[in-house]
């Protein structure tokens, strides 16, 4: 089957370091996405992993372990416009999407 | 400024009636998802086009849904007849092929659709 799990809320302070987990299932795997969706607005991409490893663009960096089916998304300097949905994505046969992790940032 | 469009960006309709989603992928995009997304279930894939043709549209109650590519610039998803519990926002999303690459899906802005 396939499955993607993530918790469903975070808080985090504004400055400080988060890091947003994974887990996944998918059959044919083949790559895992992060998007980020603001209230209101449609998913745009972040990262794209296919190798184990880290990935680092800017702030926001993306692990993969594929014998664990385990990935983070690891955000830095957190700003309050990084307030959002974090959505983990397995791609398989098919791309399935988590149900979104909520990231609150306060001041 | 390449992106996906999506029509309308909101519907309000009655129980019953039908619905037609639009959506114009990325030119030289040939593979279009659609996605349902609802606070509940979060974000469900409906159907997933390659070169026009239907891969995958298992996700997809296939009793009143119905998606079609006519050709290569338009995508729709179609709701006969339409229920309340269909509510939600869809999204249309194109990309390329994988295989190695990254192959991120460009989404829509969605069509929020209410079924009073």
């Amino acid at each position: 089957g396939q499955n993607i799990d993530q918790p469903t809320e975070m808080t985090a302070t504004e400055g400080a370091i988060v890091q947003i987990n994974c887990t996944y299932q998918t059959s044919g795997f083949n790559g895992l996405f992060w998007y980020q969706q603001h209230a209101g607005e449609a998913p745009t991409f972040l990262s794209y992993n296919v190798l184990d490893g880290l990935e680092e663009k800017g702030r926001f960096s993306s692990f993969l372990s594929r014998s664990k089916g385990y990935s983070y998304l690891l955000l830095k300097e957190l700003q309050m416009k990084d307030s959002a949905s974090y959505l983990c994505a397995g791609r398989g046969f098919k791309t399935i999407f988590g149900a979104g992790t909520r990231l609150f940032v306060k001041a | 400024d390449a992106r996906v469009t999506q029509t309308p960006r909101h519907k309000v309709t009655e129980m019953g009636q039908e619905v037609t989603m639009r959506c114009q992928p990325i030119l030289g995009h040939n593979t279009v998802f659609w996605y349902r997304q609802t606070m509940m279930q979060g974000l469900e894939l409906l159907a997933y086009f390659r070169n026009r043709a239907p891969l995958d549209d298992s996700g997809m109650p296939k009793d009143r849904f119905s998606a079609e590519m006519p050709d290569a610039t338009l995508a729709t998803l179609k709701i006969q007849p339409s229920e309340p519990r269909d509510s939600a926002v869809y999204f249309c999303a194109s990309g390329l092929p994988e295989i190695g690459a990254n192959t991120e899906a460009f989404f829509g802005q969605g069509t929020r659709l209410t079924v009073v």
